[in-house]
């Protein structure tokens, strides 16, 4: 599975918005970025996902280089409830049904 | 909104002995899941499962554990003769047919191997 580097942590102020970066250097064309989260005591949680197209949905946005190489997920106002581990995956497209490999994620803290 | 369901949320068992966890997916989802995170550790994805079959397995899957859809709404993980190291946090999750359809999952069951 191609892998993904993710900064350990990040902090970030209450109602300010928080980018987080993810390195993917040996995506391959058909891999989807996906993002999760999970939040303290929780299962991980879907947040986005896309392929070349910048996506935006309720809970975020993701934009994604023009290269594939890398890829941002942006929380546009931080609250306290978005203090969560959130991981970048790399998910080759399958008809369904294919796993999703955690890495280590990026802890994100939101001071209020 | 619909979600996955566990059960119990914590589950204490003695060396040795047999452990069930019950999982209740999203009702029409038909792709099955089941992981597990050690303490500290990643999330580590365990098996897939799928018109009443395992499609994937992971190493860790090995012929301790065994996983079934007993009545058309449950899923189960069962280990057998658990070991200390048995002992995470599992996680069931639930998606739609479909490609790249998002995983729901559970809030887990914390299971802890004396």
């Amino acid at each position: 599975d191609a892998k993904t580097t993710q900064p350990n942590s990040m902090e970030s102020n209450e109602e300010e918005p928080v980018h987080l970066p993810c390195n993917h250097s040996t995506i391959s064309g058909t891999d989807y970025i996906h993002w999760y989260r999970q939040l303290p005591s929780q299962g991980p949680e879907y947040v986005i996902h896309g392929l070349t197209s910048n996506v935006n949905n309720r809970m975020a946005s993701l934009a994604i280089a023009e290269d594939r190489k890398s890829s941002t997920l942006i929380l546009h106002r931080a609250t306290l409830r978005d203090a969560a581990v959130y991981y970048c995956i790399l998910r080759p497209y399958r008809a369904a049904g294919n796993k999703l490999t955690f890495g280590g994620g990026t802890r994100v803290l939101v001071k209020p | 909104e619909p979600e996955v369901t566990q059960t119990p949320s914590h589950q204490v068992t003695q060396m040795g002995q047999e452990v069930i966890l019950r999982c209740v997916p999203i009702s029409n989802h038909l792709y099955f899941y089941w992981y597990r995170q050690i303490l500290g550790q990643k999330v580590e994805f365990l098996v897939s499962f799928y018109n009443n079959e395992i499609s994937e397995k992971s190493e860790i899957f090995d012929d301790q554990f065994s996983v079934e859809r007993p009545d058309g709404s449950n899923f189960t993980l069962k280990i057998r003769s658990t070991k200390l190291e048995d002992s995470a946090m599992y996680f069931c999750a639930s998606s739609d047919s479909g490609a790249n359809q998002p995983q729901h999952f559970g809030d887990g069951t914390r299971l802890s191997i004396l």
